[in-house]
């Protein structure tokens, strides 16, 4: 079958660093998406990961790791908005995507 | 540009009733999905279709019907409705079903099923 792991919930302090795993396993490999989810509301891109490597965007970037199927999304300096969902997807060799439960991250000041 | 937008926000539905939920969007993304959020689960696939008149099934198409007759429009039709499909129900679309194009989702409808 296929699977998407993530934590359940992580805490961070505000202006720490925090890092977000996520490891798969699908049939086939098509990219990886990670979103930001509100609680109850839609979610909203944040990154894509394709080939090994980090992407950095501002404060947030995100790594992947093909071969090993792991992946992971950094937030730096953190905020307390940055209090969140983070789901992580994978799009199989169907080009679907596969989605993990999600990790709440709660940020403290 | 309104997106991906979503009717109704709300519902609330008696076992073996049935409905339609409908999403539209104008940004003339030739794929569209819907998918179901539940509790400490992923977001999970119910029905897919990558152009108009296209659509095919993801991982839980039981108990719903798609169509999709123009580019904009991709409702979901629950048949008989089930307490098991109480959920929230997000309609998504991106540019193509290839890699790389992200979704865009609607803000979501909120089903009861008593």
């Amino acid at each position: 079958g296929q699977n998407i792991d993530q934590p359940t919930e992580m805490t961070a302090t505000e202006g720490a660093i925090v890092q977000i795993n996520c490891t798969y396993q699908t049939s086939g490999f098509n990219g990886l998406f990670w979103y930001q989810q509100h609680a109850g509301e839609a979610p909203t891109f944040l990154s894509y990961n394709v080939l090994d490597g980090l992407e950095e965007k501002g404060r947030f970037s995100s790594f992947l790791s093909r071969s090993k199927g792991y992946s992971y999304l950094l937030l730096k300096e953190l905020k307390m908005k940055d209090s969140d969902y983070y789901l992580c997807a994978v799009r199989d060799s169907n080009y679907q995507l596969i989605w993990g439960a999600g990790t709440k991250l709660i940020i403290k000041p | 540009n309104a997106g991906v937008t979503q009717t109704p926000k709300f519902q609330v539905l008696k076992t073996g009733q049935s409905m339609t939920l409908q999403c539209a969007q104008d940004m003339n993304h030739e794929y569209m999905s819907w998918y179901r959020q539940d509790p400490g689960m992923g977001l999970r696939l119910i029905h897919y279709s990558v152009g108009a008149g296209i659509t095919d099934q993801g991982e839980v198409p039981n108990g719903y019907n798609v169509s999709r007759s123009t580019t904009e429009d991709f409702p979901l039709r629950l048949l008989s409705a089930a307490p098991s499909q109480t959920s929230v129900y997000f309609c998504a679309s991106s540019q193509t079903w290839e890699a790389g194009y992200e979704q865009y989702f609607g803000p979501g409808t909120r089903l009861t099923v008593t």
